[in-house]
C-alpha cells in the first residue's frame, strides 16, 4: 500500500532562517511525487513536483529514492510562507489512468517575524 | 479562467438525511477527482472519473456515499443517511488528462457538518 509521511505537523521558525519540511513515503514502484500548499482561506494548489525539477517561491524539493524522502526546502523563509504543506504521491488506483494522490497529513508552517 | 467551483460552500444538515454535493471541473478536463479533509485523517481519495470509462470508486467509505457525473463535466458527490463522522470538507479536483504527473487543480471545497 504506498503512504505518505509527514512527520511535523507544525513548524515554527524565525523569518529569514532555512526551513525543511519533511516527507516520507512508502510505494512499490516510481513514485510521482508533489507538494501542495494551502494559505490561509484558499484553495488547496499545487507548489512543486519532482519530475519538473524546478523551484518555486525559492522552495525545492529533492527525490531520494534511496531514503524514500521528498523533503521540501527554503534556504530563507518568509512570513507569507506561513501556510500548511502536504506532501502527496500520485499512484496508479485500481482503475486504468485512475491516478490519485495519497497525501500526507500536513505540517503547519509558522514564519514568526 | 475559472477554476474549479463547488456547492454549496456550507452543508448543515441532520443525522440520517441524504446531502448532494456538485462540483464544476475545470472546462475541457476530462479527470475529476473527490477527496474528504477531515480532522485526524487528512485528505483521503473517494472516486474518480475519466470519460466514458468506469469510475474508479475504490476509496468510497460505504455504500451510503455515491457519484456521478453527467455529460464528461459536471460531477454530484451524494452522501445518503449522513452520520456524525460524515462531517468534514469535500474537495473536487480537476486534471486536464489521466497522466500521474498531471497537475490536479482544487475547487474551495464544502464544509458538510453533520449534527
Amino acid at each position: 500500500a504506498q503512504r505518505v509521511t509527514q512527520p511535523e505537523k507544525l513548524l515554527s521558525v524565525f523569518k529569514g532562517a532555512p526551513v525543511e519540511l519533511k516527507c516520507n513515503y512508502s510505494y512499490s514502484g516510481s513514485p510521482e511525487l508533489f507538494w501542495y500548499v494551502q494559505y490561509s482561506r484558499q484553495r488547496l494548489q499545487l507548489l512543486l513536483r519532482h519530475i519538473s525539477r524546478e523551484s518555486i517561491k525559492g522552495f525545492t524539493a529533492d527525490l531520494n529514492k534511496g531514503e524514500t524522502s521528498f523533503h521540501l526546502k527554503k534556504p530563507f523563509a518568509q512570513e507569507e510562507d506561513s501556510a500548511m504543506y502536504y506532501c502527496a504521491l500520485s499512484g496508479q488506483g485500481s482503475g486504468a489512468g485512475s491516478y490519485q494522490l495519497t497525501f500526507g497529513k500536513g505540517t503547519k508552517l509558522s514564519v514568526i517575524p | 479562467g475559472a477554476g474549479v467551483s463547488q456547492s454549496p460552500s456550507n452543508k448543515v444538515t441532520e443525522k440520517g438525511k441524504d446531502v448532494e454535493l456538485r462540483c464544476d471541473p475545470i472546462s475541457g478536463h476530462t479527470a475529476l477527482y473527490w477527496y474528504r479533509q477531515s480532522l485526524g485523517q487528512g485528505l483521503e481519495f473517494l472516486i474518480y472519473f475519466q470519460g466514458n470509462s468506469a469510475p474508479d470508486k475504490s476509496g468510497l467509505p460505504s455504500d451510503r456515499f455515491s457519484a456521478e457525473r453527467t455529460g464528461g463535466s459536471v460531477s454530484t458527490l451524494t452522501i445518503q443517511r449522513t452520520q456524525q463522522e460524515d462531517s468534514a470538507v469535500y474537495l473536487c479536483a480537476s486534471s486536464s488528462d489521466y497522466q500521474s504527473t498531471d497537475t490536479q487543480y482544487f475547487g474551495p471545497g464544502t464544509r458538510l457538518t453533520v449534527l
